[in-house]
């Protein structure tokens, strides 16, 4: 089955840029999308097909995808980014939906 | 808007059987897949199957195939997931998800299913 690996944590002083990875075998021939999760929250989506942001997401989250990683990138981080973030794609190959392994983003 | 409710959820003996469903307003239920993804305490998130619009494609998670059904009344609006043969390990905030061109754009806040003796 297709595994999606996170780094488990990401420390980033407020100001700074926080990048979280997501790696997959060729990951860059799959649409990658990726989730915000608060304490207490349901996930909330930030980033889909790459590099697309819903409406409402601030500019200042960004992601790329290109051979075995997508990256998800926070710029200028505040507070409120404290969070855990997922990576997803579908695996047409079993049909089936891979979230990758979480990563917990801490404010300093 | 769009509001997604989830409700059937709560303690369980292993071996039994639990029926969750999602409610769904603010837009056309008929046009989209829905799933059910779930969370363990302290754990990260596992999808657990998928229901087309027409239910004519619908997938399960291996850890769940054979033991969860899935489905759907779009004219009520609703979503379900029949859950037979319970273990601990099935323990978890389980959430509805729309699923538009194979993201989950909106969320519902969870059903806490708790599986215990």
């Amino acid at each position: 089955s297709y595994v999606l690996t996170q780094p488990p944590s990401v420390s980033v002083a407020p100001g700074q840029t926080a990048r979280i990875t997501c790696g997959g075998n060729n990951i860059g021939s799959k649409s990658v999308h990726w989730y915000q999760q608060k304490p207490g929250q349901a996930p909330v989506l930030v980033v889909y097909d790459d590099s697309d942001r819903p409406s409402g997401i601030p500019e200042r989250f960004s992601g790329s995808n290109s051979g075995n990683t997508a990256t998800l990138t926070i710029s200028r981080v505040e507070a409120g980014d404290e969070a855990d973030y997922y990576c997803q794609v579908w695996d047409s190959s079993s049909d089936h939906y891979v979230f990758g392994t979480g990563t917990k983003v801490t404010v300093l | 808007e769009v509001q997604l409710v989830e409700s059937g959820g709560g303690l369980v003996k292993p071996g039994g059987s639990l029926r969750l469903s999602c409610a769904a307003s603010g837009f056309t239920f008929s046009s989209y897949s829905m799933n059910w993804v779930r969370q363990a305490p302290g754990k990260g998130l596992e999808w657990v199957s998928s229901i087309s619009s027409s239910s004519s494609y619908i997938y399960y998670a291996d850890s769940v195939k054979g033991r969860f059904t899935i489905s759907r009344d779009n004219a009520k609006n609703s979503l379900y997931l029949q859950m037979n043969s319970l273990r601990a390990e099935d323990t978890a905030v389980y959430y509805c998800a729309r699923d538009s061109q194979r993201t989950f754009d909106y969320w519902g806040q969870g059903t806490l299913v708790t599986v215990s003796s």
